[in-house]
């Protein structure tokens, strides 16, 4: 098993939608959770990350974090076709060093 | 622009060849951290060094080798080539040790035939 899971997709909205990505994870340790964004051959870009449990905004962007039930989740309001890009989420424990990530999560908003 | 360049874009070779990936950092940051993106493995961490100095280490195979120079420019070398490290092989920076804080670069594409 993954210490990182994410439903790989594809996911297909149209434009405007409210998008729901997840991810779960198994590790304890992790304390930092993040969400990438990253287009079709180019680095993965940082979109937030959250320290621990609750909730961040950024915008559209909103990521929320359940230590009690490990599961990180990305909502993204009015969606854009400039969204269509693969979506990653990673978690980092202090102790580990290292950046762990899921998948990815392939998203395509239709205009 | 994230500011960190690798070098070479596109990179194919043969098996059982050694190549050289390139990274250099965006100015001040001091950690480079190298990583893996396959199909079937998805993105993975090989090694992070800060300030010259390797820091932490993660599913880096022996055939392979990094290390950050002076200038905080930082090399990793793939040796004895197999078809299976065909991959995007990315470089990230970050001012400090914190791999939350880094940037990617473009990656480099690797293909062994």
């Amino acid at each position: 098993q993954k210490e990182v899971e994410q439903d790989p997709g594809p996911l297909s909205v149209p434009e405007g939608a409210i998008v729901s990505l997840n991810c779960t994870y198994s590790n304890s340790a992790f304390q930092y959770f993040m969400w990438y964004r990253q287009y079709s051959r180019k680095g993965p870009e940082l979109l937030m990350y959250t320290y621990s449990s609750g909730n961040k905004e950024d915008g559209r962007f909103t990521a929320q974090v359940d230590k009690s039930s490990k599961y990180i989740s990305l909502f993204i309001r009015d969606s854009q076709p400039s969204d269509s890009a693969t979506y990653l989420c990673a978690s980092f424990s202090g102790s580990a060093r290292q950046l762990t990530f899921g998948s990815g999560t392939q998203l395509t908003v239709l205009p | 622009d994230s500011g960190v360049t690798q070098t070479p874009k596109h990179l194919i070779t043969a098996t059982g060849q050694r190549v050289t990936l390139r990274c250099s950092p965006r100015s001040g940051d001091l950690s480079v951290y190298w990583y893996q993106q396959s199909l079937d493995q998805g993105l993975q961490f090989l090694i992070q060094y800060y300030n010259g100095e390797e820091r932490a280490k993660g599913n880096i195979l022996e055939r392979f080798s990094a290390q950050q120079f002076p200038d905080l420019h930082s090399e990793l070398n793939l040796s004895s080539l197999e078809l299976g490290d065909s991959a995007l092989y990315f470089c990230a920076s970050s001012p400090g040790g914190m791999p939350t804080e880094a940037f990617f670069g473009q990656g480099t594409r690797l293909t062994v035939v």
